[in-house]
């Protein structure tokens, strides 16, 4: 069973200021690394899906890197405003086809 | 465009009743998948499937079935349901290759009592 630790379980964030979470896990086997936003009563949607060490990837106020060779992805939110408060789930692919997501970070905005 | 589209979103059942949750989608995807969410467990893979004709277990199998008939469809039958099996599933699809991200759909709120 692959394992995909995500921390800080939960993390409060005072508005306007910027924030970083991690995603681990086994670097062998790796095939992508997938970054989803999952607000309160809806469906998670993709933020990133990432497949080279090193890449990089940004959304707006949001980006995303990974490291494969050690196993950790690093999600960073700039200038955190209200609408950021969601769970944010990180999920490994292997080549087995697996898809594993970890318990998510729930980041809390304060006004 | 539809997407992933599950049915029931709610459903309660009798501790020893079997059902089976709808999925299905319209974007042509090979790959797709069942998880169920509970408290402080994040998003658990049942059973996945990456064509018509092939399934496979996920983290927590036991007590479902699956099968894929379609490209389209992917049901989940619980043959006779327990407490445990209390939960929210989604369904995902998504292309094959790795570098595609899932869709889920809206999510069915199962309880057993």
């Amino acid at each position: 069973i692959l394992n995909v630790e995500q921390s800080p379980q939960s993390l409060h964030v005072q508005e306007g200021d910027s924030t970083n979470f991690t995603c681990s896990f086994p670097s062998s086997n790796f095939y992508a690394l997938h970054w989803y936003r999952w607000e309160t009563a809806k469906s998670p949607e993709a933020l990133f899906v990432m497949t080279l060490n090193g890449d990089e990837k940004k959304k707006g106020r949001i980006s995303a890197t990974l490291n494969t060779k050690e196993g950790y992805s690093y999600l960073y939110i700039k200038g955190s405003q209200p609408e950021d408060s969601a769970t944010y789930l990180c999920a490994l692919r292997n080549r087995d086809d697996k898809i594993i997501f970890g318990k998510g970070t729930r980041l809390h905005i304060l006004p | 465009n539809a997407g992933v589209t599950q049915t029931p979103k709610f459903q309660v059942l009798k501790t020893g009743q079997s059902m089976t949750l709808q999925c299905a989608q319209d974007m042509n995807h090979e790959y797709m998948s069942w998880y169920r969410q509970d408290p402080g467990m994040g998003l658990r893979l049942i059973h996945y499937s990456v064509g018509a004709g092939i399934t496979d277990q996920g983290e927590v199998p036991n007590g479902y079935n699956v099968s894929r008939s379609t490209t389209e469809d992917f049901p989940l039958r619980l043959l006779s349901a327990a407490p445990s099996q209390t939960s929210v599933y989604f369904c995902a699809s998504s292309y094959r290759e790795g570098n595609t991200e899932a869709f889920f759909g809206q999510g069915t709120r199962l309880t057993v009592v």
